[in-house]
């Protein structure tokens, strides 16, 4: 089990730019989620998929996020135009509703200049 | 007021001591608890969880949980240098997809 994967590991982007980040879940689970990570902040679920459909969404701070699911091995997190203050570590989680808690990757760290 | 309350730390301790750390939340219908490890620049690993009160005990690690309180704790004993990590305590509703997580207590353990 290679766990949930997430690429880039780093990104560093300049203010105004697309940033694309990607991740593949865990084969058999069929919820994803994305969380956000700051200092400031602690850790933020920006949005949940369950089988591949989004069905809360209210976490994510703005209208230049986006997020897809177009099936069960990859979802892709986008922010356009990207802002400094979307600097943070993003990560990916994946689980069953039958779990407890869910298995997080080892993030992207995105840094916007 | 945060739902879940944390102890930010830091918490420094000598190799072998008994790290205790705690967490607090005001909502009564939480009933699933948890307890992630993050080492730097990594993702937050599940350590432990339980399911409404009592005490679990995995290894060196025991989770603790007053739900009448409140109040879940977790222990460390005869902690070792490979402990040193933050540790997040995180808790959900019965049917409920979203964790709540407190902010995270930084442990160094010092050889």
């Amino acid at each position: 089990d290679a766990g949930v994967i997430q690429s880039p590991r780093h990104e560093v982007t300049e203010m105004g730019q697309e940033v694309t980040l990607r991740c593949k879940p865990i084969s058999g689970h069929n919820s994803l989620f994305w969380y956000r990570q700051t200092m400031m902040r602690g850790l933020e679920l920006l949005i949940y998929f369950n089988n591949n459909v989004p069905i809360d969404d209210s976490g994510m701070p703005e209208d230049r996020f986006s997020a897809k699911m177009p099936n069960a091995s990859f979802s892709t997190l986008k922010i356009q135009p990207s802002e400094p203050r979307d600097s943070a570590v993003y990560f990916c989680a994946s689980g069953l509703p039958s779990n407890y808690g869910y298995t997080f990757g080892s993030g992207t760290r995105l840094t916007v200049v | 007021q945060k739902e879940v309350e944390q102890d930010p730390g830091p918490l420094s301790v000598p190799e072998g001591a008994i790290v205790s750390l705690n967490c607090t939340y005001s909502n009564s219908a939480f009933q699933y608890f948890m307890w992630y490890r993050q080492y730097s620049r990594k993702g937050p690993e599940l350590l432990m969880y339980t399911y409404s009160s009592g005490n679990k005990e995995d290894g060196r690690f025991t989770a603790q949980v007053d739900k009448s309180s409140k109040y879940i704790s977790l222990f460390i004993r005869d902690s070792q240098p490979s402990d040193s990590a933050t540790y997040l305590c995180a808790m959900r509703r019965g049917n409920d997809y979203k964790l709540s997580f407190g902010a995270g207590t930084t442990v160094t353990v010092r050889a």
